[in-house]
């Protein structure tokens, strides 16, 4: 069946300006993920929604990030005023289900490579 | 807080050779742990994981131990080939927490 999606593959913008990106998830995974993927902080955990629970927030880097999920399905990443430092891979995953073990697998989309300018 | 340490890189082996990838952690609570791949030009894929304590993840010719007393996941493999070049992740969720930590990556090159 279809993986993790991600919109736009790459996407270069200038400094200050807002940017939106998307993360369509496996279709009956409840739980999804934002990473970041940068030369200089590794992979990073950004925000995670799980069913209707409210999200985990705690590793979004400043209020100039948000995300939503949609219909339990869709998500967009919004990254307001965007500063050079925010050039990096931007990861979804999505997960059957987010058990208190912890162990469900993550399954990763190919990323949007940000560029700000 | 929970963190990951992987051997640095890059590792470079000829073919055949036997590889070892270090991986150690720090956890709060009781950790799942898990090896990540990411092949040139390609997503995140998992290879393997571990549980519990002394459980044996494998895949692919790939195994690590989950060592609870060294805090340690180290990856092997008996025979390696080039296509197994890649960057190689080593990550923990603890329970109750479903986030991945992860280490900062190993990239390895099998050279034929």
């Amino acid at each position: 069946g279809a993986g993790v999606s991600q919109s736009p593959s790459n996407k270069v913008t200038e400094k200050g300006k807002d940017v939106e990106l998307r993360c369509d998830p496996i279709s009956g995974h409840t739980a999804l993920y934002w990473y970041r993927q940068s030369l200089g902080q590794g992979l990073e955990f950004l925000i995670y929604f799980q069913g209707n629970s409210a999200p985990d927030k705690s590793g979004l880097p400043s209020d100039r990030f948000s995300a939503e999920r949609t219909g339990g399905s869709v998500s967009t990443l919004t990254i307001q005023r965007t500063q050079q430092e925010d050039s990096a891979v931007y990861l979804c995953a999505s997960s059957l289900v987010s058990g208190t073990s912890g162990s469900y697998e993550q399954y990763f989309g190919p990323g949007t490579r940000l560029t700000v300018t | 807080g929970d963190s990951v340490t992987q051997m640095e890189g890059p590792v470079t082996l000829s073919e055949e050779a036997f590889l070892t990838i270090n991986c150690t952690y720090t956890a709060t609570g009781y950790p799942s742990l898990f090896w990540y791949v990411q092949y040139p030009g390609e997503g995140l894929q998992l290879l393997l994981k571990a549980t519990k304590a002394d459980d044996k993840g494998s895949n692919k010719g790939f195994e690590a131990t989950y060592r609870k007393e060294t805090t340690s996941f180290h990856l092997e493999k008996g025979s390696v080939q080039v296509s197994d070049s890649a960057v190689y992740f080593c990550a923990l969720t603890v329970q109750g927490a479903q986030k991945l930590v992860f280490g900062q990556g190993t990239r390895l090159t099998i050279n034929p």
